[in-house]
């Protein structure tokens, strides 16, 4: 299957700074790339969604000025937490779709766990 | 949006037995039905998918079958075993949105 990077896998912070997580497909295009936010015990919560090329689009209730992610080609997208607190400590996932045909099947990155001290 | 919801939500088997986890999703447009196993801390992995052309799928002790008029599909392990203790998801796609919504999840105990 096609493979999808994560990095960081782990990050701590102190409260007030900025954190930003890559994701990476290593061998195709990702024309869409997802990030998922995971607390503990609970399901991956949709974010957003990112196009190579636009504006990504939010969940509703997540802030766009909180959560920036930027996908500026076929196989990068990155999110950044701005001004991180210590209720943004979470496990972040991202995940990519992409090939000649959109089958729904997504390759997820090993994921980043947050800490916010 | 797409409403997924998963039954049950844990689930504790004696290594050996069967068990079988329920996705029911509420759009009728999705016409493709994954599942996902997801052990802690890591990235969930896909271990079967089905498409709505499709009733059931089977590999080896993994199974998914699917009703699409009453919107659900169930994921079927035969002889479990402790390796697949385990939260498992289901995520429903191809409705009028491009993005895969997880179920609420299942965590999965099997029992030595």
């Amino acid at each position: 299957g096609a493979v999808v990077s994560q990095h960081p896998s782990r990050v701590i912070c102190k409260s007030g700074t900025s954190v930003k997580i890559e994701c990476r497909s290593l061998d195709f295009q990702a024309t869409t790339m997802f990030w998922y936010r995971q607390f503990p015990k609970k399901s991956l919560m949709l974010m957003a969604t990112s196009n190579e090329g636009s504006k990504a689009t939010y969940e509703q209730g997540v802030e766009k000025d909180k959560f920036l992610i930027n996908h500026a080609s076929l196989t990068l997208s990155t999110l950044t937490v701005t001004s991180a607190h210590p209720e943004d400590s979470s496990f972040y996932i991202c995940s990519a779709r992409g090939g000649r045909t959109n089958t729904g099947e997504l390759f997820f990155g090993e994921g980043s766990r947050l800490t916010v001290l | 949006g797409e409403n997924v919801e998963q039954h049950p939500s844990t689930l504790s088997v004696q290594e050996g037995d069967s068990a079988v986890i329920k996705c029911t999703y509420s759009d009728s447009a999705s016409n493709y039905f994954p599942w996902y196993k997801q052990e802690l801390g890591k990235r969930p992995q896909l271990i079967i998918d089905i498409r709505s052309n499709v009733g059931e799928k089977k590999d080896q002790r993994i199974a998914v079958t699917l009703n699409k008029t009453a919107k659900h599909f169930s994921l079927h392990i035969t002889e479990t075993q402790p390796e697949d203790s385990a939260v498992y998801f289901c995520a429903p796609y191809g409705g009028a949105t491009n993005k895969l919504i997880f179920g609420t999840g299942t965590l999965l105990a099997v029992q030595p």
